[in-house]
């Protein structure tokens, strides 16, 4: 069956700009994650969600960043007036409810220029 | 708070020799811990994962890992290393109150050598 699917695989773009990051979950998982995997670091938790509310939105690093999953499906990552630091791969994960075995996506790698 | 550190962030073996990457965690409480493995340009894998049931844990691909509360230590292994075990290694643990998040350490990258 098709895993996690996370959209686009790769994205450049310039300081400033706003974007957005999609990750198509496996069906019938309730439980989703982002993360942010810095060059030579592990993965950092970004916000939990559990059906459509974010249930843990703790890793957020400052209000630039915004998750959303309106149906309780896909999500989408946003970042507004993006900074270099920003640049990193991330990482999307679901599982079946909270506390089960998460599956990762291949992430998405954000280069802000 | 809980937290999980891998000592070596690269180890090199020879193919055919023991695999030993090592993770100690922090917890008050009894942890929740797992092993993911990430291949290049890949997400993450789950290898093994102890949730209290046993000491020792078996997962895929040959690797087990220890549960050691005494030593705070959930070292992953695997007897005899093959080629296509290189990859990033990165350990793990759950936050056990008030929701399911994971810390992660900051990986071993495993080279073997032929």
């Amino acid at each position: 069956g098709a895993g996690v699917s996370q959209t686009p695989s790769n994205k450049v773009t310039e300081k400033g700009k706003y974007v957005e990051l999609r990750c198509d979950p496996i069906s019938g998982h309730t439980a989703l994650y982002w993360y942010r995997q810095s060059l030579g670091q592990g993965p950092e938790f970004l916000i939990y969600f559990q059906g459509t509310g974010a249930a843990d939105d703790s890793g957020l690093p400052n209000d630039r960043f915004f998750a959303v999953r309106p149906e309780g499906s896909v999500s989408t990552l946003k970042i507004q007036r993006t900074e270099r630091g920003d640049s990193a791969v991330y990482l999307c994960a679901s599982s079946l409810t909270g506390g089960q075995p998460q599956h990762f996506g291949d992430g998405t790698r954000l280069s802000i220029l | 708070a809980q937290s999980v550190t891998q000592l070596g962030s690269h180890v090199s073996v020879s193919e055919g020799a023991l695999v030993l990457l090592r993770c100690n965690y922090s917890s008050s409480v009894p942890p929740y811990l797992f092993w993911y493995v990430q291949y290049p340009n890949q997400g993450l894998q789950l290898l093994l994962k102890y949730t209290s049931a046993a000491t020792l844990v078996k997962g895929i691909n040959g690797f087990e890992a220890e549960f050691k509360k005494s030593e705070t230590s959930f070292h992953l292994t695997k007897p005899s290393a093959h080629m296509s075990d290189a990859a990033e290694y990165f350990c793990a643990v759950r936050i056990t109150s008030g929701t399911y998040k994971y810390i992660f350490g900051t990986g071993t990258r495993l080279k073997v050598l032929a």
